[in-house]
């Protein structure tokens, strides 16, 4: 089954630094997210984002992020300048449709702050 | 965020027999209900789904059960293997979240050899 991959698996940062976490989405999925878990935490949305542009974005993802399909492969989520409460693992998920149910979830980076 | 509310952390059962993963919502405007499974290291991976407009929803050994007037939602697993020993997540679309999932807080289910 294609799979969604992520790069790299653990990212560690100091506080105040700009971080960029990379996703190679499904090949021929239209439809691309990111969510994240802090540990201990539930599964949350961040932003979903079609056609080159930001289609839906969830109250946590602030001024700080951004997100970006640099080319016809990659997928990114940029923390300008990250916080202390930033570090968790961070999820990049791809779906066929905006309407499509079902997203297939990579693998996940840890960001850890310190 | 309690839209979606797991309220058992841990599960354990023996194999064979029957696991039963619950899962409670209170946004009424949820239409869409999906079961994902996440071993360590791994990302969440889809198992089941259900529309709002059913009651049942059956793949192989997992089913998932929609009581709408209770909002709450079941997930069967029969007969459990050792190898479901994962967290499950229960999570929800809403009609008018767009394609945002609202997850659970997840259960981690152990089966026992």
């Amino acid at each position: 089954e294609p799979e969604v991959t992520q790069t790299p698996s653990h990212q560690v940062t100091q506080m105040g630094q700009e971080v960029i976490l990379r996703c190679v989405p499904i090949s021929n999925h239209l439809y691309f997210y990111w969510y994240r878990q802090i540990l201990g935490q539930k599964v949350e949305f961040l932003v979903s984002f079609y056609n080159n542009e930001i289609s839906e974005k969830s109250e946590i993802f602030d001024d700080q992020f951004s997100v970006e399909r640099p080319d016809g492969s990659n997928f990114t989520l940029k923390i300008r300048s990250t916080k202390l409460e930033d570090s968790a693992m961070y999820f990049c998920a791809s779906s066929a449709g905006g309407t499509t149910v079902r997203k297939f979830f990579g693998p996940g980076t840890r960001l850890t702050v310190l | 965020d309690q839209q979606v509310k797991q309220n058992s952390p841990s599960l354990s059962v023996q194999e064979g027999r029957i696991s039963i993963l619950n899962c409670d919502y209170t946004n009424s405007m949820f239409d869409y209900f999906l079961w994902y499974k996440k071993y360590p290291a791994e990302g969440p991976t889809f198992l089941i789904s259900i529309s709002s407009i059913k009651d049942k929803n059956e793949d192989g050994r997992f089913t998932v059960f929609l009581n709408k007037s209770a909002k709450h939602l079941s997930l069967h697993i029969v007969p459990s293997q050792p190898g479901d020993s994962a967290v499950y997540f229960c999570a929800a679309r809403g009609e008018t979240s767009g394609s945002r999932l609202t997850f659970g807080e997840g259960t981690q289910l152990t089966v026992n050899p």
